[in-house]
């Protein structure tokens, strides 16, 4: 049973150009959630997915956009880089409503913005 | 919104030393989960207390939730090798999906 995967595991960019992440979520998990996770902090909530709609978002901007599909994975775009997006981008998936919620996450990508 | 902030930032004990990190929320948690970062890695889901007063262990780990679920710690007995890494403490804002992390606590361990 495979875990929660994500591609690529690195990635460099120049400022101003776009990316687009992707995950796929540990087998039976039907919800997705992204995170940002810069150097030495926490991981920041940017948006979650459920049957293919965002359903709740954190304090990023218009720039981060997402989409989920039918077979649950989703995918993490960022447009008009800025330097200050380098950082560790985590996926976990989750069961909805399932009791400990607890997310699983992948090994994240590593984006670097020069 | 809501904050969650872990103290201490660093943590360096001698292996066989006990370790402990402290969580603190500004709002009330309907509960709160731990984390942990090995050096390199993501975050692996560790436990989830959601009874005020709660304490859960595993193993050498002990995990506490405060009686107004707005604090927790974790504490570690006679640390190992092994337990390096970055504990995070998280809650939810409102309903499933928001999880607001802590920035962590960094353990190190010297053999």
């Amino acid at each position: 049973d495979a875990g929660v995967t994500q591609s690529p595991t690195h990635l460099i960019k120049t400022r101003g150009q776009q990316v687009t992440l992707r995950c796929s979520p540990k087998s039976g998990h039907d919800t997705v959630s992204w995170y940002q996770q810069a150097l030495g902090q926490g991981p920041q909530f940017i948006f979650q997915y459920y049957e293919e709609e965002e359903r709740q978002r954190g304090n990023f901007p218009d720039r981060f956009s997402g989409h989920q599909f039918p077979n649950y994975s989703s995918e993490l775009n960022v447009n008009a880089l800025l330097l200050g997006d380098s950082a560790l981008y985590l996926c976990a998936s989750s069961r909805r409503n399932w009791n400990p919620y607890e997310q699983y996450f992948g090994p994240g990508t590593r984006l670097t913005v020069t | 919104g809501q904050q969650v902030m872990q103290i201490p930032q660093y943590q360096h004990v001698q292996e066989g030393e006990d370790f402990t990190t402290y969580c603190n929320s500004s709002t009330t948690l309907s509960n709160i989960q731990w984390y942990k970062q090995r050096p390199g890695g993501h975050p692996v889901f560790l436990i989830q207390l959601v009874k005020s007063g709660e304490v859960k262990k595993q193993k050498r780990l002990t995990f506490q939730f405060g009686e107004a679920k707005k604090n927790s710690s974790l504490h570690i007995t006679a640390t190992q090798t092994t337990d390096v890494g970055t504990y995070f403490c998280a809650g939810y804002e409102g309903s499933q999906g928001n999880l607001i992390f802590g920035k962590g606590t960094k353990l190190s361990v010297k053999p």
